[in-house]
């Protein structure tokens, strides 16, 4: 079992749906990123938390510590947020960044 | 303020041959991470680095890879004798301190050997 599970490994959506992306980890953490890999392959970091909630833009990341569970969630998803969202942890013991397999999002107009 | 860069953006190498991959971190960073995306897979730590230290270079495989972070210029990851399982995507990412802090990621290399 991996140590971050993504779900769903896939999603598609018409424009303008609310999209939410689930990540659950098993392992002592200090913080939780999210990042974006686009079609042409750059990945770019959305957030990082270690716990409540941030929010930016469209995009709005939560964490529950206790539960071991973060939600990337978007709102009126437009095509341009197609990408994959991988989910990393930093690992409490290796300080080590562990990630999920990603979620590929489709968003079609 | 200019990102993480890496060169080349794309690399072809015929089996056997090395292969040099290059980051220079954000202005600032001292901490450089460098991480692979094999095909349809997620990506993998492979070492992290400051400047003259190698701090965490548990992900590499033990032979054939090496990498440094010298005081002047870039990071470097050396593949020496590459092999058709190393074609991937290398990413390296930035800080400016070690601990939980947004790492900056570069627009990676693709490695293809053929």
């Amino acid at each position: 079992k991996n140590e971050v599970e993504q779900s769903p490994q896939n999603l598609t959506a018409q424009e303008g749906e609310f999209i939410t992306i689930n990540c659950s980890y098993s392992v002592g953490i200090s913080a939780l990123h999210w990042l974006q890999q686009h079609p042409g392959g750059g990945i770019v970091s959305l957030f990082m938390l270690s716990s409540g909630k941030k929010k930016h833009g469209r995009l709005i990341a939560t964490i529950n510590i206790q539960e071991k569970h973060s939600s990337l969630h978007i709102t009126a998803s437009h095509p341009r947020d197609s990408a994959v969202y991988i989910c990393a942890v930093r690992s409490y013991n290796t300080d080590k960044l562990i990630f999920g397999t990603g979620t590929r999002l489709q968003v079609f107009p | 303020n200019a990102g993480v860069m890496q060169n080349p953006r794309h690399l072809v190498r015929r089996r056997g041959q090395e292969a040099r991959l290059r980051c220079s971190p954000m202005k600032g960073h001292s901490h450089v991470y460098w991480y692979r995306q094999l095909p349809e897979e997620g990506l993998k730590f492979m070492v992290y680095l400051q400047k003259e230290n190698i701090i965490d270079e548990s992900g590499m495989p033990k032979e054939r890879f090496s990498a440094e972070f010298p005081k002047e210029g870039p990071s470097i990851l050396r593949i020496q004798q590459v092999v058709r399982g190393d074609s991937a995507a290398y990413f390296c990412a930035s800080s400016p301190w070690s601990g939980p802090e947004e790492q900056f990621f570069g627009p990676g290399t693709r490695l293809t050997v053929l």
